[in-house]
C-alpha cells in the first residue's frame, strides 16, 4: 500500500523568506502523481502544485516549486518570498496513475506553516 | 469558475441520529468522492462513485454509510446512526475522469459534530 509521510508537524518562516516543507512517500508503482494541497483556516482544500512521476522536470507555480527525487521517493515543497496568506496546513498527497488502480488520493498528516511578520 | 459546493457548512447532531451531507459537484464531472478529516488528523478517503455505483470504498465506509446521486446534480453521503467518532470534516470532490490526469476538485467541507 502507498503511504505518504510528512515529518514536520509545524514550521515557521519569516515573511519574505523561503521555506521548504518535506515529504516522503512509499510506493511500488512507477506511474503516479504527487500533490501539495493547502488548507487555510477556512478548511477549503486548495491544490497548490502537482508533479507527474514520469516527468523529470520539477513543477513550478509562481512562488511555489517542488524538488522531486524519484529514486529517493522524496517530494519537498519550496515557498519563496513567503507571504502572510501562505499560513495554512499543507498536505502532501499521492495518487496512482496506473490503469486499473485506485484513483483515490492518499494524504500525509500535514505540516502547519506559520508566517512571522 | 465552476466549483463544488457543500451543504450545510456545519451540522450538529445527536448520537444515533441519521445525517445527510449534500454536495453539488461541478456540472460536467462524472466521478465523485467523499473524504473525511477528523480534527487534527489527515484527510482520509471514504468512497468513490461513478455511474450510480460505488467504485471503491475504504474500510472506514462501513454499513452505516451510504452514498447516492438522487438527481442530476446532488451527491449525498448518509450516515445512518451517527457515533461520536463520526465527528469530522467531510469533503466532497468531483472529477471529469478517474485517471490521475484529471484533478479532483474539493468542496469547502461540512463540519459534522456528533454530541
Amino acid at each position: 500500500a502507498q503511504t505518504v509521510t510528512q515529518s514536520q508537524p509545524e514550521m515557521s518562516v519569516q515573511e519574505a523568506e523561503t521555506v521548504t516543507l518535506s515529504c516522503t512517500y512509499d510506493t511500488s508503482e512507477s506511474d503516479y502523481y504527487l500533490f501539495w494541497y493547502k488548507q487555510p483556516p477556512s478548511r477549503q482544500m486548495i491544490l497548490v502544485i502537482r508533479q507527474e512521476a514520469y516527468k523529470q522536470q520539477n513543477a513550478t507555480e509562481n512562488r511555489f516549486s517542488v524538488n522531486f527525487q524519484k529514486a529517493a521517493k522524496s517530494f519537498s515543497l519550496k515557498i519563496s518570498d513567503s507571504q502572510l496568506g501562505d499560513a495554512a496546513m499543507y498536505f502532501c498527497a499521492y495518487r496512482s496513475a496506473e490503469i486499473g488502480r485506485d484513483d483515490k488520493i492518499i494524504f500525509g498528516k500535514g505540516t502547519r506553516l506559520h508566517i512571522l511578520p | 469558475e465552476p466549483e463544488v459546493t457543500q451543504t450545510p457548512s456545519h451540522q450538529v447532531t445527536q448520537m444515533g441520529q441519521e445525517v445527510i451531507l449534500r454536495c453539488v459537484p461541478i456540472s460536467n464531472h462524472l466521478y465523485f468522492y467523499w473524504y473525511r478529516q477528523i480534527l487534527g488528523q489527515k484527510v482520509e478517503f471514504l468512497v468513490s462513485f461513478y455511474n450510480n455505483e460505488i467504485s471503491e470504498k475504504s474500510e472506514i465506509f462501513d454499513d452505516q454509510f451510504s452514498v447516492e446521486r438522487p438527481d442530476g446534480s446532488n451527491f449525498t453521503l448518509k450516515i445512518r446512526s451517527t457515533k461520536l467518532e463520526d465527528s469530522a470534516m467531510y469533503f466532497c470532490a468531483s472529477s471529469e475522469g478517474d485517471r490521475a490526469t484529471y484533478e479532483q476538485y474539493f468542496g469547502p467541507g461540512t463540519r459534522l459534530t456528533v454530541t
